[in-house]
């Protein structure tokens, strides 16, 4: 069955710290992840995506994610946050053909100034 | 013009009111897609379609009756909601058919937050 873990529900760090949230993905066939923020109050926004190619992505605002197909993870990083990072993050897959994203259940960011 | 606009933002309504959840986009995306997000979850595909046609309905009560009168646009109507149903509604878009990935992308908007009284 295709589906998206989020294993990191909730994470709490200071300022300056280094943010890595986990993503492992079961899909069959070409995958297609993205990892997309929702800020309080506000609606869904893409960071960044994967298609293909280099397995080192680099997104929005100083995100990166990097796609390791034989792990089955897109693993969401950021070497410094901010308090404004403080957010909800979904890693979300799809295939190519298809319209449907699974969604993983979201990690709840929360950042200290 | 990369965005999607939604109206109202807010909607409160009684369960034997009849509203309208309305959806637009202007980059001639021809899949559009609405989405229930309960607090602290992720979003929920309830329909989508492409060209126009119903492409799928995830077994959406049929208090929820969607719509697409062109390629623009996207209705939500809603009749005889219950209390359980009160959510963030999200549409978005993207473009459709063929296999290229690049299709896959989709366009969210900021949603209407609906509370059934």
């Amino acid at each position: 069955a295709q589906s998206v873990s989020q294993h990191n529900h909730h994470v709490i760090l200071s300022e300056a710290a280094s943010l890595e949230l986990g993503c492992n993905y079961s899909y069959g066939g070409t995958v297609n992840l993205f990892w997309y923020v929702q800020y309080p109050g506000q609606h869904l926004q893409l960071l960044l995506k994967y298609f293909s190619g280099d397995p080192l992505v680099k997104g929005i605002k100083g995100f990166e994610a990097e796609f390791i197909k034989s792990k089955f993870s897109f693993n969401l990083r950021k070497p410094s946050v901010q308090w404004s990072d403080t957010a909800e993050y979904f890693c979300a897959a799809t295939g190519s053909g298809t319209y449907k994203y699974i969604f993983g259940t979201g990690t709840r960011l929360k950042v200290l100034a | 013009d990369t965005e999607v606009t939604q109206t109202p933002k807010h909607l409160v309504m009684g369960m034997t009111n009849k509203k309208s959840l309305k959806c637009e986009q202007h980059m001639g995306h021809r899949a559009m897609y609405w989405y229930k997000q309960k607090a602290k979850k992720p979003p929920e595909l309830m329909f989508v379609y492409s060209y126009e046609k119903l492409s799928i309905n995830e077994s959406v009560p049929s208090r929820f009756s969607p719509e697409c009168p062109n390629s623009s646009l996207l209705n939500l109507h809603l009749h005889a909601l219950q209390p359980e149903d009160s959510a963030l509604y999200l549409c978005a878009s993207s473009q459709a058919g063929g296999t290229l990935s690049s299709y896959n992308e989709q366009f969210f908007g900021p949603g209407t937050r609906l509370t059934v009284l």
